[in-house]
């Protein structure tokens, strides 16, 4: 089982839908969780880190079961700039991120 | 914010020949570095772990001879692929990581270093 797994998509969607993306994560000792963004051919690019309260910016909503060992990100209102692979992101202080596979996100006018 | 200089960008090579690809932090202490790769359509994969001062640790399946790297400063690491292969040919990226104390760690990228084998 891969330690963070995610689907990969696409989802292709028109501007202004709301989507949501999941995640699971097998390592039960991760402490620190995030989405990241990844356009094209470039470096990953922090998003938001993600609480079991959860966390709200702008459009992007992130939360976070630990019991379930799931992880959502949602976005409202889709721009077409938001197009892009979402990297969902796990790890332990100190330690490595671990990157799932992504899911890609295409928004159309 | 924290910065992370990675060169080259882009490099294109021939089968057989070594290459260098070098993470610089600009403005912050890089205690440990990551070196990750990216095939396409493939998650980033971590490859090694390296502390400065001291061996870097391999994750399995990733051969300690053939992916050199040093990290002899606070500030610079670097990645040799010696004896490139097609197969070697993937979007290499470094991650460094500065404690700050306590558990809270900062995670900043370079930009990746695209590398075709031909």
């Amino acid at each position: 089982r891969k330690e963070v797994e995610q689907d990969p998509g696409p989802f292709n969607v028109p501007e202004g839908a709301t989507v949501a993306f999941n995640c699971t994560y097998s390592n039960s000792a991760s402490q620190s969780f995030f989405w990241y963004r990844q356009d094209c051919r470039k470096e990953p690019k922090l998003l938001m880190s993600v609480y079991s309260s959860g966390n709200e910016d702008g459009r992007f909503t992130a939360q976070l079961n630990r019991a379930s060992q799931y992880i959502s990100l949602l976005i409202r209102d889709s721009k077409l700039s938001d197009s892009a692979t979402y990297l969902c992101v796990v790890t332990q202080a100190g330690t490595a991120l671990i990157f799932g596979k992504g899911t890609t996100l295409s928004v159309s006018s | 914010g924290a910065v992370v200089s990675q060169h080259p960008s882009r490099v294109i090579c021939k089968s057989g020949t070594s290459v260098k690809i070098e993470c610089r932090s600009l403005d912050f202490q890089a205690t440990t570095m990551f070196w990750y790769r990216q095939f396409p359509k493939q998650s980033l994969m971590l490859m090694a772990t390296s502390n400065e001062g001291s061996k870097a640790t391999y994750e399995q399946g990733v051969e300690k001879d053939k992916f050199l790297i040093n990290h002899a400063s606070l500030t610079l690491s670097t990645l040799t692929v010696t004896s490139a292969h097609p197969e070697d040919s993937s979007f290499y990226i470094c991650s460094a990581s500065n404690s700050r104390g306590g558990s809270n760690y900062g995670y900043t990228f370079g930009s990746g270093t695209r590398l075709t084998v031909v």
